[in-house]
Order: structure tokens, then C-alpha cells, then sequence
């Protein structure tokens, strides 16, 4: 079965600190896709990374990098220096291929971890 | 701005009510989501449509009825809601991706309706 656990619930920094925020995922399917999601407070679910099983690059984008290794299921995030704008509800997700192609897509999320970056 | 525009933003509505949820979005994009999002909680897939077809239904109770009448538009009609069924209500849209035969999740989400049930 399919599964994302995002084990820190609440995250506080404060301003310039590194923090990183801690995925692991479970699946059968070798084809995957792993997201990252932002949700500040207005609501909008605002799509940061998406990432296919058979890509292992770690990624850096500004301020933001990730982490991932298959061989222990995880898709970890990491904002440098961070900001009181980078507070938010962060969500990381999975695709199964195999649902992709058969019913048009099903993203499963895990329960998210709320950061704080204090002033 | 956000590429998913959903209307109202707000909606307070009696259990006898019947009001509905409307989502667009002029991207192109052939697949169409609902999804419930309780405080505190990930976002629940409810429905998804792939051109214009309903594809996924995650045993949604009836009282939610979706409607997708062209490839830009998709309503939510609810009827006889519950208080339980107060949440945050987000529409998602995204795009084929050409060889997969399916869509591959970069979901554009919309900012949601927050719904309440009195």
C-alpha cells in the first residue's frame, strides 16, 4: 500500500536558520513520482518539486534543496536560511504510475509539517 | 495569481440547503480534482476528471454531486450537507503528459472554498 509519513507535526526556527523537513514514503510500484507542496495561510496548495523514481539527483533551487534516496525512502527538504515568508503548511506527496495510467491520477499526501520561522 | 479560480471563497449553508462549488481554468489542462481538506489535515482526493469523464470517485457520499461541463469548468453541487462536512474544499487541475496515457500530478491548485456547515 501506498504511504507518506511526514513525522515532524510542527517545526519552529527562527530567521536564518537551516531547517530540514523529513519525508518517507512506501510503495510497491518501481515508477513513482514524489512531490513537495507549500500551503501558506491563504490556502492555495502552490507546487514546489516533483521528482520520478528513477531520478536520484538531489535538486537546488535558491534557497530550497532535496534530498532523495530510494534506498531509504525518502524525499527530505531542506530550506536554507530560512525566512518568516517560508512559514507555511509543507506537504509531500506520491504518484504510483500505475494509478497515473489507469484512473488519471491519485496524489497521496502525508500529513504535513507545519514550519514557523520566527522574526 | 493562481491559474485555478474558484468561486465563492466563502460559503455558510443550512443542511437544507443546495448550493454549488464552481472551478475554472483556462491552462489547457484535461484533468479535473476535488478535494476536502479538513483543518490541520493533508487534503482528500474526492473526484477526479480526465477529459471531461469522471475517472475517480473515493466513495464520496452522494450528497456531493460533481459536474464537469467542458474541459475548463467543474462545479460541485451539494445537497443536504452535514456539519461534518465543513472544510476547506480545493480544486486542482493538471496536464497530460504526453506517453503515459494519464497525468502526472503537477497539480495547479486553486485557493479553495472554505464551507460551513450549520
Amino acid at each position: 500500500a501506498q504511504k507518506v509519513t511526514q513525522a515532524q507535526t510542527e517545526i519552529s526556527v527562527v530567521e536564518k536558520e537551516d531547517v530540514t523537513l523529513d519525508c518517507v514514503y512506501e510503495t510497491r510500484d518501481t515508477t513513482y513520482y514524489l512531490f513537495w507542496y507549500k500551503q501558506p495561510p491563504s490556502g492555495e496548495l502552490v507546487f514546489l518539486i516533483r521528482r520520478n523514481s528513477f531520478d536520484e539527483q538531489n535538486e537546488i533551487s535558491g534557497r530550497y534543496s532535496w534530498n532523495f534516496q530510494k534506498s531509504t525512502s525518502s524525499f527530505n527538504f531542506t530550506i536554507t536560511a530560512s525566512q518568516v515568508v517560508d512559514s507555511a503548511v509543507y506537504f509531500c506527496a506520491l504518484s504510483e504510475a500505475e494509478e497515473v495510467h489507469n484512473q488519471g491520477g491519485k496524489l497521496i499526501f502525508g500529513q504535513g509539517t507545519e514550519l514557523s520561522v520566527k522574526p | 495569481d493562481t491559474e485555478v479560480t474558484q468561486t465563492p471563497k466563502h460559503l455558510v449553508m443550512g443542511m437544507t440547503n443546495k448550493k454549488s462549488l464552481k472551478c475554472e481554468q483556462h491552462m489547457g489542462h484535461r484533468a479535473m480534482y476535488w478535494y476536502k481538506q479538513k483543518a490541520k489535515k493533508p487534503p482528500e482526493l474526492m473526484f477526479v476528471y480526465s477529459y471531461e469523464k469522471l475517472s475517480i470517485n473515493e466513495s464520496v457520499p452522494s450528497r456531493f454531486s460533481p459536474e464537469c461541463p467542458n474541459s475548463s469548468l467543474l462545479n460541485l453541487h451539494l445537497h443536504a450537507l452535514q456539519p461534518e462536512d465543513s472544510a476547506l474544499y480545493l480544486c486542482a487541475s493538471s496536464q497530460d503528459m504526453e506517453g503515459w496515457g494519464g497525468f502526472v500530478e503537477k497539480l495547479f491548485f486553486g485557493s479553495g472554498t472554505q464551507l460551513s456547515v450549520l
